[in-house]
């Protein structure tokens, strides 16, 4: 089975510009969560989404928005980007019907403000 | 509400010697529990996760973790660190119920010394 995948895998971006970035789940999953990586704040979920619904969002302001289509892809958009934005975005993808489903994490996209 | 602490940000051990990665969680209900690692530049790997089956859990490259509800940890073993264990380490938990969000730790880092 081919793993998670996230494109692009680098991105560098001004301020005040937006973002789209995407992730394709494993076969079969119907969950897609992303969390933001950085070296102050660690690990930060974002949201999920599963079967095309938010079913869970983090404490994150409204310039962080996502989807989930129906084939499971997922996409996470940024606008009004800010120099604090900068940070890798890791996409996660699991069968979505446990709490025990282990997630599967994709290499992640690195995202530059500058 | 829950979380979980990582005692410790950074660990150094001699190749060939034990490895104890220390995790305590906060949880109001029984958690499920993982342990991610992340080696540069790439995603994270499940290690190993507990899910109230036993409290000895073993996982992928001879890494195991005890489950101990008296003291709330989580603490991660391995006999013997191996060179390819240089990596970071993220404890992790998920509530009871149904949802997908996972609380990260902030992170152990470990190096092996040749």
């Amino acid at each position: 089975k081919a793993g998670v995948t996230q494109t692009p895998r680098y991105l560098i971006k001004t301020r005040g510009q937006q973002v789209t970035l995407s992730c394709s789940p494993i076969s079969g999953h119907r969950s897609v969560s992303w969390y933001q990586q950085t070296p102050g704040q660690g690990l930060q979920f974002l949201f999920e989404y599963f079967s095309e619904t938010q079913r869970n969002k983090g404490n994150f302001p409204g310039r962080f928005s996502g989807r989930q289509f129906s084939n499971s892809r997922s996409e996470m958009n940024v606008s009004t980007l800010e120099l604090g934005d900068s940070a890798l975005y890791l996409c996660a993808s699991s069968s979505g019907t446990s709490r025990y489903n282990e997630q599967f994490f994709g290499p992640g996209t690195r995202l530059t403000v500058l | 509400a829950q979380s979980v602490t990582q005692l410790d940000s950074h660990v150094s051990v001699s190749e060939g010697t034990p490895v104890l990665l220390r995790c305590n969680y906060s949880s109001s209900y029984s958690p499920s529990l993982f342990w991610y690692v992340q080696h540069p530049n790439k995603g994270l790997q499940l290690l190993l996760k507990y899910t109230s089956a036993a409290t000895l859990v073993k996982g992928i490259n001879g890494f195991e973790a005890e489950f101990k509800k008296s003291e709330t940890s989580f603490h991660l073993t391995k006999p013997s660190a191996h060179m390819s264990d240089a990596a970071e380490y993220f404890c992790v938990v998920s509530p009871n119920f149904g949802n997908e969000k996972l609380t990260f730790g902030t992170g152990t880092r470990l190096t092996i010394i040749p």
